[in-house]
């Protein structure tokens, strides 16, 4: 069974650039989560999507937005790049929506994006 | 204060030490905890899961919960080198529509041979 593809693994963008980042979650997963990791404030949580609704979201500007299709893929995109966004950023699905029970999330390997 | 606190790192123990990695946590309406092992330039992968407190048992590894002191643990027994990653921890609250994972910053743990 294949897992969580990220897409493109490795970015460098400069500043005021925008960048979208693409997710397939595993088969048969409806809900897709979005996160971002950095050294120093570790893996925070940017929103989670299920049946293409936005279901949560976490404190970010709006200059982060995401988007789920009908098949579940998703993509996150983030506008007028700074350079405190470069990190690697983690898409999760999970079988149910994170609202739901549980709470197992199966990550990608991530996306890092190095802003200059 | 955020909502989940991990022992700063790094740490380097001998092979076949006994490791013990903590997390507490603010929110008492956390009812899921786990434990995430993320390995160099890998994604996060599920490692234990445990619902209230109580401990949890999975060949070398032990995941304790004591939600009077809003404390979590994870044991490691006979640690190898191919335990070397960043562990993190993770509380979950089922609330509805703010319902979301919170993760420590994480702690990495190297096992020398």
């Amino acid at each position: 069974k294949a897992g969580v593809t990220q897409t493109p693994r490795y970015l460098i963008k400069t500043r005021g650039q925008q960048v979208t980042l693409s997710c397939s979650p595993i088969s048969g997963h409806r809900s897709v989560s979005w996160y971002q990791q950095t050294p120093g404030q570790g893996l925070q949580f940017l929103f989670e999507y299920f049946s293409e609704t936005q279901r949560n979201k976490g404190n970010f500007p709006g200059r982060f937005s995401g988007r789920q299709f009908s098949n579940s893929r998703s993509e996150m995109n983030v506008s007028t790049l700074e350079l405190g966004d470069s990190a690697l950023y983690l898409c999760a699905s999970s079988l149910e929506s994170a609202s739901g029970k549980g709470g197992e999330l199966f990550f990608g390997e991530g996306s890092r994006l190095t802003v200059l | 204060q955020k909502e989940v606190e991990q022992d700063p790192g790094p740490l380097s123990v001998p092979e076949g030490a006994i490791v013990s990695l903590n997390c507490t946590y603010s929110n008492s309406a956390f009812q899921y905890f786990m434990w995430y092992r993320q390995y160099s330039r890998k994604g996060p992968e599920l490692l234990m899961y445990t619902y209230s407190s109580g401990n949890k048992e999975d060949g070398r590894f032990t995941a304790q919960v004591d939600k009077s002191s809003k404390y979590i643990s994870l044991f490691i027994r006979d640690s190898q080198p191919s335990d070397s990653a960043t562990y993190l921890c993770a509380s979950f609250r089922l609330t509805g529509a703010n319902s979301k994972l919170t993760f420590g910053k994480g702690i990495t743990l190297s096992v020398r041979p």
